[in-house]
């Protein structure tokens, strides 16, 4: 089955550029999502598409893919950002998500 | 405004079957477009699809659930369902139910429910 894999965690300082890496076979040749989810919150939709973003969500998020990578960068990282960062991939009809990552802001 | 709610026993006992509904208001699920799926998180852990079903009543479901696992659809009352089979304390999670467009892999799910706690004890 596919896998996806973020690193357990990421810290950045206040105003700081934070990426969050997802790692994937030939995630490049698939497009990839990421959600944000705050504690007790539901996931929210920030990226999909690689490098879309949804109504409402900040230009400070952006996403890219290539190879076996999708990154999420949040540049000028405020500290209301911090929350777990899920990525997701389709691979043929199945929906996988990646393990998380939780971003702190310090 | 897209919203679901899902509803449903927060308490299964083991082996029994885990039954939940998740109602959309503000769209039609009937409209077609949209897939809408399942997705759970076991306390303090990951997201895990569990599967997604059409309006047509068309399913697919995640590999490794997919021999306890039956989605329905009811358009009338704009309603999906989830029934999960001989269920254990793995089973024990916050089930979201989600919408996901179907035009397009790169398609993300854009509307959640707020979860509904299913804790699995005797």
């Amino acid at each position: 089955s596919y896998e996806l894999t973020q690193p357990p965690s990421v810290s950045v300082s206040p105003g700081q550029t934070a990426s969050i890496t997802c790692s994937g076979d030939k995630l490049g040749d698939k497009y990839a999502c990421w959600y944000q989810q705050k504690p007790g919150q539901s996931p929210v939709l920030v990226i999909y598409q690689d490098s879309k973003r949804p109504s409402g969500i900040p230009e400070r998020f952006s996403g890219s893919n290539s190879g076996n990578t999708a990154t999420l960068t949040i540049s000028g990282t405020q500290a209301l950002d911090e929350a777990d960062f899920y990525c997701q991939a389709w691979d043929n009809s199945t929906v996988v998500f990646g393990g998380g990552t939780k971003l702190t802001v310090l | 405004q897209v919203q679901l709610q899902e509803s449903g026993p927060g308490l299964v006992k083991p082996s029994q079957t885990l039954s939940l509904t998740c109602t959309v208001s503000g769209g039609s699920i009937s409209s077609g477009g949209y897939y809408w799926s399942w997705i759970r998180q076991h306390p303090g852990k990951g997201l895990e699809w569990i599967g997604y079903i059409y309006y047509s009543g068309s399913t697919h479901y995640n590999p490794s659930l997919k021999s306890r696992v039956t989605m329905s659809v009811d358009t009338s009352q704009n309603q999906f369902s989830l029934k999960l089979r001989s269920v254990t304390a793995a089973d024990t999670a916050l089930y979201h139910c989600a919408r996901v467009s179907r035009y397009g892999s790169g398609s993300g799910f854009d509307y959640w429910g707020q979860g509904t706690a299913v804790t699995v004890s005797s």
